[in-house]
This record gives C-alpha cells, sequence and structure tokens, in this order.
C-alpha cells in the first residue's frame, strides 16, 4: 500500500480537462515538494511536473500541477489520445543516505 | 540528448543472482546521483536503490536490502544492480533514473531509461 493516495482510474473526453489528486500524510507531502510522472507502459517514465508546479522544458502548459497541505493536483487541460497513461505523484524521503524515491499508487488515466 | 539504456534482464530462478547495468549517455554521469526504480506486473512504481555521484552514500529498499548492491563506474558512465537471491516477488521491469543535482534533499527523476524486465520463476 502507498504512502501517497491516488484514484485507481480517472476519464473524460478528448478535450476536455481532467485533474488527478495526490494526498498523504504532513511529512510525505506538506513538508516536502511533489513532482509527477506520466508512464505509458513499455515506455520510459516521463517527468512531468516537479518542485510542486514546474514544468520540465518540452512539456506543454496542458500540464499544471498545484499543492495545498497534503494533497497535490495534477492538472491536464485539452485532453488528447496521447496522454492516456499512468500517472503517478511522488515526494522525496531524505532519511536514507541517498535518499528515496516514494511514490503514489498511480492513477490510470482513460480518453474517452 | 540524455540516454539512460538498461541491460541485463532476463529469466532466472529463484535464488539465482543477475545484473543490471544502465549505460548513461548525453551528460556528465559522475554529476548524478542515480537510482534504481521497479514496476511488477500489474503494480504501480517502487524505488528500489540510490547511489550518491561518488558513491559515498548508497541506499535501499527494505524489501531488497541485504539482497542486492548498487554500484556504479563513472569512467565507463555505468551503473549497476547486482541481485542475489532473487524471488518470484522481485519480477518486474527494472529502471535506471537520475536525480539532478543540488535538490537538496526534496528530489525528483528528472530523466529514466526504458527499462529491463526481470522474471524470476523455476
Amino acid at each position: 500500500q502507498s504512502v501517497l493516495t491516488q484514484p485507481p482510474s480517472v476519464s473524460a473526453a478528448p478535450g476536455q480537462k481532467v485533474t488527478i489528486s495526490c494526498s498523504g500524510s504532513s511529512s510525505k507531502i506538506e513538508n516536502n515538494n511533489v513532482a509527477w510522472y506520466q508512464h505509458v507502459p513499455g515506455t520510459a517514465p516521463k517527468l512531468l511536473i516537479y518542485d510542486n508546479n514546474k514544468r520540465p522544458s518540452g512539456i506543454p502548459d496542458r500540464f499544471s500541477g498545484s499543492k495545498t497541505g497534503t494533497s497535490a493536483t495534477l492538472g491536464i487541460t485539452g485532453l488528447q489520445t496521447g496522454d492516456e497513461a499512468d500517472y503517478y505523484c511522488g515526494t522525496w524521503d531524505s532519511s536514507l543516505s541517498a535518499g528515496q524515491g516514494v511514490f503514489g499508487g498511480g492513477t490510470k488515466l482513460t480518453v474517452l | 540528448e540524455v540516454q539512460l539504456v538498461e541491460s541485463g534482464g532476463g529469466l532466472v530462478q529463484p535464488d539465482w543472482s543477475l545484473r543490471l547495468s544502465c549505460t548513461a549517455s548525453g551528460f556528465t554521469f559522475g554529476d548524478y546521483d542515480m537510482h534504481w526504480v521497479r514496476q511488477a506486473p500489474g503494480k504501480g512504481l517502487e524505488w528500489v536503490s540510490g547511489v550518491s555521484w561518488n558513491e559515498g552514500n548508497v541506499g535501499y529498499a527494505d524489501s531488497v536490502r541485504g539482497r542486492f548492491i548498487t554500484y556504479r563506474d563513472n569512467v565507463k558512465n555505468t551503473l549497476y544492480l547486482q541481485m542475489n537471491y532473487l524471488r518470484a516477488q522481485d519480477t518486474a521491469v527494472y529502471y535506471c533514473t537520475r536525480v539532478p543535482p543540488y535538490c537538496h534533499g526534496d528530489c525528483y527523476f528528472d530523466s529514466w531509461g526504458q527499462g529491463t524486465p526481470v522474471t524470476v520463476s523455476s
């Protein structure tokens, strides 16, 4: 069971907007930045959002992130069929010597 | 272009060993902490292990500690995962991933490889 909780699935029609939530304890989200990853099975996962709301170069502004207290949210607007993937939120645990990634259980996005 | 290419996966029997490699290119490998993350069939992403840029710090998930060893060769730009006493529960696709420098304990994985599959079965 993941320490970060995500809904198992979300769906929306092309062109619509969808949000994916990620909730955790204060030690996991409130006190740490949140990242979001997109993963199409069989391919390399891709960083979408880091530091709660920053987009790496090349990620379109259709993808956005926010965080409030112990919850974070990924928003995707103008949905495309190519956005169908699994989406994971993640934070960091620095208690281990080299640090450790902490992931949510993942949310499967279906574009109807 | 940043590239991380994993290799070494395959089918092994329980209690056997396997060594995964991750060859990096397109960036200064020795500047980055590197990690392994896996995904078991039908499951989500699970952090496995990480090593600092100079091997000064190495960490493992509880599920693999004492059986897996992570190390790196900064001359060969390669990260390794030596997996011993493999179990059926270790069956997964294993991904190599990097952490940007100077993230100061609030880090994330900014580049990933395509993964290499490991199946543990008799």
